[in-house]
C-alpha cells in the first residue's frame, strides 16, 4: 500500500465549478498535511496546510481533514482555467520530518 | 514568505562531465534541505535529505557516489551529478525546511534545474 494515495486523474471540470481533489494516507499518526500545486515544467508551490480535523478555508481553496478516515481533500471553488495543474497531496508521518508526497492529480478546468 | 533559489535553472552538458546545482534559502536559515528528481509526467522522487554540517541521507536506490550532496551552511546546499549520462537528464528540485521557523515543517521549493545530458 502506498503511503499517500491520490487519483492520478485527469479530473476535468468546467470553469466556475467546484473541483474536489482527494487523498488518503496510511500512517494513522500523521500530523501535518499539505497541498501543493505544480504547473507543467515548474516546481511545486504550497497552497495550504492543515493539521486539525475539519475544514480550513483560504480564498477559493478549502482543505478538509478527517484523521479517523485518514483522508484529506482540497476543494477549489469557482475553478478557473489558471487552476489547471497537478495537485500534490503531502503528509509528514509520525515522528518524521520527511514529507511523503502523493503522485498527484491532474486537474483541467475547461473554459 | 520563504524564498528558495536554484542555480542554474537549466544546463546542458556532455556525457561523462559533472554538473553542480546550487540551492539557496534566501530569507531564512534552512536546517534541512531535500533534493528531488522528477521525470516527465511522473511524480517527485526524493533523492536525499541533507542537514547542515552532516552527511546527507540518501534514499534507497540513489547512488551517493554519483549524486554528491554538500550542505555546508544553513543557506546553501549543492548537488553534484558526477559523470553524467543521458539517463540522468531530469528536472532536479530542491526544497528547504526549517522546523524552528514553522511548526508545520512545510517545505519551500526552489524553481528547479532542468538537466539535459547529451
Amino acid at each position: 500500500q502506498k503511503e499517500v494515495e491520490q487519483n492520478s486523474g485527469p479530473l476535468s471540470v468546467p470553469e466556475g465549478a467546484i473541483a474536489s481533489l482527494n487523498c488518503t494516507y496510511s500512517d494513522r499518526g500523521s500530523q501535518s498535511f499539505f497541498w501543493y500545486r505544480q504547473y507543467s515544467g515548474k516546481s511545486p508551490e504550497l497552497i495550504m496546510f492543515i493539521y486539525s480535523n475539519g475544514d480550513k478555508e483560504d480564498g477559493r481553496f478549502t482543505a478538509q481533514l478527517n484523521k479517523a478516515s485518514q483522508y484529506v481533500s482540497l476543494l477549489i471553488r469557482d475553478s478557473q482555467p489558471s487552476d489547471s495543474a497537478t495537485y500534490l497531496c503531502a503528509v509528514i508521518p509520525t515522528g518524521g520530518f520527511k514529507t511523503i508526497f502523493g503522485a498527484g492529480t491532474r486537474l483541467f478546468v475547461k473554459a | 514568505g520563504a524564498v528558495v533559489s536554484q542555480h542554474p535553472s537549466w544546463v546542458i552538458c556532455k556525457s561523462g562531465t559533472s554538473v553542480k546545482i546550487e540551492c539557496r534559502s534566501l530569507d531564512f536559515q534552512a536546517t534541512t534541505m531535500f533534493w528531488y528528481r522528477q521525470f516527465p509526467k511522473q511524480s517527485l522522487m526524493l533523492m536525499a535529505t541533507s542537514n547542515e554540517g552532516s552527511k546527507a541521507t540518501y534514499e534507497q536506490g540513489v547512488e551517493k557516489d554519483k549524486f554528491l550532496i554538500n550542505h555546508a551552511s544553513l543557506t546553501l546546499s549543492t548537488l553534484t551529478v558526477t559523470s553524467a549520462h543521458p539517463e540522468d537528464s531530469s528536472f532536479y528540485i530542491c526544497s528547504a525546511s526549517s522546523p524552528g521557523r514553522n511548526r508545520n515543517n512545510e517545505q519551500f521549493f526552489g524553481p528547479g534545474t532542468r538537466l539535459t545530458v547529451l
